[in-house]
């Protein structure tokens, strides 16, 4: 199994406060993602990571920031959370960073986020 | 845009019985590649399988097959001999070959197997 752990598992908070999600890995790899899962929505993309400080957004990115200052770990910040972001977050990893290949990403275990 | 479509919302059979999870995906990518995840009831994503669009050789693997067609835009799933143990939901995933790596994800399909 990769090597992936997301910090805290589950979380319930208020509307208004600023939550940060923590994935972290220890297999070296340079591309970390974050996604929501959602009822009826499958998986949708939220931001990621091609690098220590390279980051970009993705299909669902309003309302969340991401940071990497180092490789083994990938933050995801909600800045104001609000109810609309109750959801299942994963973190996944790819296993190399080519920009010719696309390679395999593989999930943390999940975070099960509450905002009340 | 990609596009991933998993009609079958929901599907229940009984042991012993094969079934069909049906994908078919969009893209205007000349290569690309096709995944299929687990999710079981614990939670987590279970990797099954890839598969590039320049390889459209079938492929089994025990019970599991994968049936990816080109023609048709479909890269359907089938469980031979269904268990228990499958029962979980099945996620397509598309991704394109930008070298990001990221994923276009079916809804899912749930499958129920009973005993």
């Amino acid at each position: 199994d990769a090597g992936i752990t997301q910090s805290p598992r589950h979380k319930v908070t208020e509307t208004g406060t600023p939550v940060t999600l923590r994935c972290h890995q220890t297999e070296n790899h340079r591309y970390m993602y974050w996604y929501r899962q959602d009822p009826g929505h499958g998986l949708r993309l939220i931001h990621y990571s091609y690098g220590v400080k390279d980051t970009d957004k993705g299909e669902v990115s309003d309302g969340y920031s991401v940071s990497r200052s180092k490789t083994e770990d990938f933050l995801l910040t909600l800045e104001s959370a609000t109810s609309s972001q109750t959801s299942v977050y994963f973190c996944a990893i790819s296993e190399r960073g080519s920009r010719t290949i696309t390679d395999t990403q593989y999930f943390g275990p999940g975070t099960r986020l509450t905002v009340l | 845009a990609q596009k991933v479509t998993q009609a079958q919302t929901e599907i229940s059979v009984v042991e012993k019985e094969d079934v069909t999870l049906d994908c078919v995906y969009e893209t205007r990518d000349t290569t690309y590649y096709l995944f299929w995840y687990k999710q079981p009831p614990s939670g987590e994503l279970v990797f099954l399988i890839r598969r590039n669009s320049f390889d459209e050789q079938n492929e089994i693997s025990g019970r599991y097959s994968w049936n990816f067609q080109k023609s048709t835009s479909s890269f359907n799933f089938t469980i031979t001999a269904s268990q228990v143990v499958d029962s979980a939901v099945y996620f397509c995933a598309l991704s394109d070959d930008s070298g990001y790596s990221t994923l276009t994800f079916g809804k899912g399909t749930m499958l129920l197997v009973s005993p």
